[in-house]
Parts: C-alpha cells; sequence; structure tokens
C-alpha cells in the first residue's frame, strides 16, 4: 500500500493562476480531507468528503473546489490563487468507522 | 462548535526529563482525543488517542490522561528523547458529526517541543 500520495510536493504560482492539487488513497478510505497548515494556526480543514459524489465545506473553504468523482481521488482545485493561500497542504484520509487519520506528504504552496 | 486550546505552544526539556503538553476542549459531546507528531517537514502522524471512557492509556514512554469533568486531557512523554523533538498536535472528535455528514476533527495549534542534549 502507498498509502496517502499526494503531488506536487513543491509549487510556486502567480496571483490570478490557477492548479490543482491532487490526492489519492489506496486503501479504500470513504472518507477524505484537506487541511492547510499555516505557522501558528495548527490544521484547518478546507473541505472534505465522505464518499464518491459527496463533498463538503470545512472551516476554510472560500476560494477552494474539490470533486470526488471516485474512492481513490480528491483534487483540491485553486480557481485564482492569492498570496493568503501561500500554505502547506495537507491531504488526510480515514475509514468512516474509525478516527484514525493518515495523511500525505504534503504540498508546500508559494503564491507570489 | 469544537474548540481545542493547546498549551503551551514551545516547550523546552532536558534530554531524559519528562514532557507534559496540555489541552482543553469545549464540547461535552466529544469522546476521541488523539495525539499527532510532526516532524520537520513531514505529515503528521498519529501517536496514541484515547476514548471518552477511558481515563489513561500508556505506550511505552508516552501516556495520555483525559479528565471528562474539566474537559482537558494530556500528554506525556517520559525519558525524553532527541527524536522526540516535533511539533505535537491534539484534537478532539464529537462523534455526532464523524463520519456521517460533517468532519468531527478540530486540531489544538501545536506544541514545539525541543529536546536540550
Amino acid at each position: 500500500n502507498a498509502g496517502v500520495t499526494q503531488t506536487p510536493k513543491f509549487q510556486v504560482l502567480k496571483t490570478g493562476q490557477s492548479m490543482t492539487l491532487q490526492c489519492a488513497q489506496d486503501m479504500n478510505h470513504e472518507y477524505m480531507s484537506w487541511y492547510r497548515q499555516d505557522p501558528g494556526m495548527g490544521l484547518r480543514l478546507i473541505h472534505y468528503s465522505v464518499g464518491a459524489g459527496i463533498t463538503d465545506q470545512g472551516e476554510v473553504p472560500n476560494g477552494y473546489n474539490v470533486s470526488r468523482s471516485t474512492t481513490e481521488d480528491f483534487p483540491l482545485r485553486l480557481l485564482s490563487a492569492a498570496p493568503s493561500q501561500t500554505s502547506v497542504y495537507f491531504c488526510a484520509s480515514r475509514t468512516l468507522r474509525n478516527e484514525k487519520l493518515f495523511f500525505g506528504s504534503g504540498t508546500q504552496l508559494s503564491v507570489l | 462548535g469544537e474548540n481545542v486550546e493547546q498549551h503551551p505552544s514551545t516547550l523546552s526539556v532536558q534530554e531524559g526529563d519528562s514532557a507534559v503538553i496540555k489541552c482543553t476542549y469545549s464540547d461535552s459531546a466529544s469522546n476521541y482525543f488523539p495525539w499527532y507528531k510532526q516532524e520537520l517537514g513531514k505529515r503528521p502522524q498519529l501517536i496514541i488517542d484515547i476514548r471518552s471512557n477511558v481515563g489513561e492509556k500508556k505506550d511505552q514512554r508516552i501516556a495520555v490522561t483525559l479528565n471528562k469533568t474539566a474537559k482537558h486531557f494530556s500528554l506525556h512523554i517520559t525519558e525524553t528523547q532527541p527524536e522526540d523533538s516535533a511539533v505535537y498536535f491534539c484534537a478532539a472528535s464529537n462523534p455526532m458529526y464523524s463520519g456521517g455528514g460533517a468532519d468531527g476533527l478540530t486540531f489544538g495549534k501545536g506544541t514545539h517541543l525541543i529536546i536540550q542534549p
């Protein structure tokens, strides 16, 4: 099992550009989520999904879109990047019956 | 919603001494309390967790205690070693939300644990 795989590891964008952060898991987890991590702020939930075709907003959803067409994949889209979106992004997954979260290795995003 | 406060934000201890990190939560319905360790540049990883029907749980040098009445829980690391240096996050989960229609896990802001040689 590869676990939770995120790509890319690093990305630099200019203000206004769009991009997609990829997340895939091979553990057949129903639940997938995206967090952002900023210094002194801990981990804040952006969006989550409890299964294919179902997504919902977390604590800080503005500026981000998600979709869940398959159980394995949960991409995060930035439609028009802003400097405030400079952060480290983590994808995480788990089963619906167990709260233990498995994290991906993270994407460090800089928006200039 | 749930609010998790974590203290201290930075903790420096001598190698071999004990370290204690404390968290408080606001929602009395929360019943699952995990602790994650994040080494520099790495992903958070679960190190220990506790449910509300248990007051204490140990795993070798680490232990977690829970006081439901006071709504606080703590991570204890004994005989600290250099590899314990990391950021530690506590979290609380409300079973009403986990898995059903919302995310139940709320994280604290983290504690940077520094082990001095």
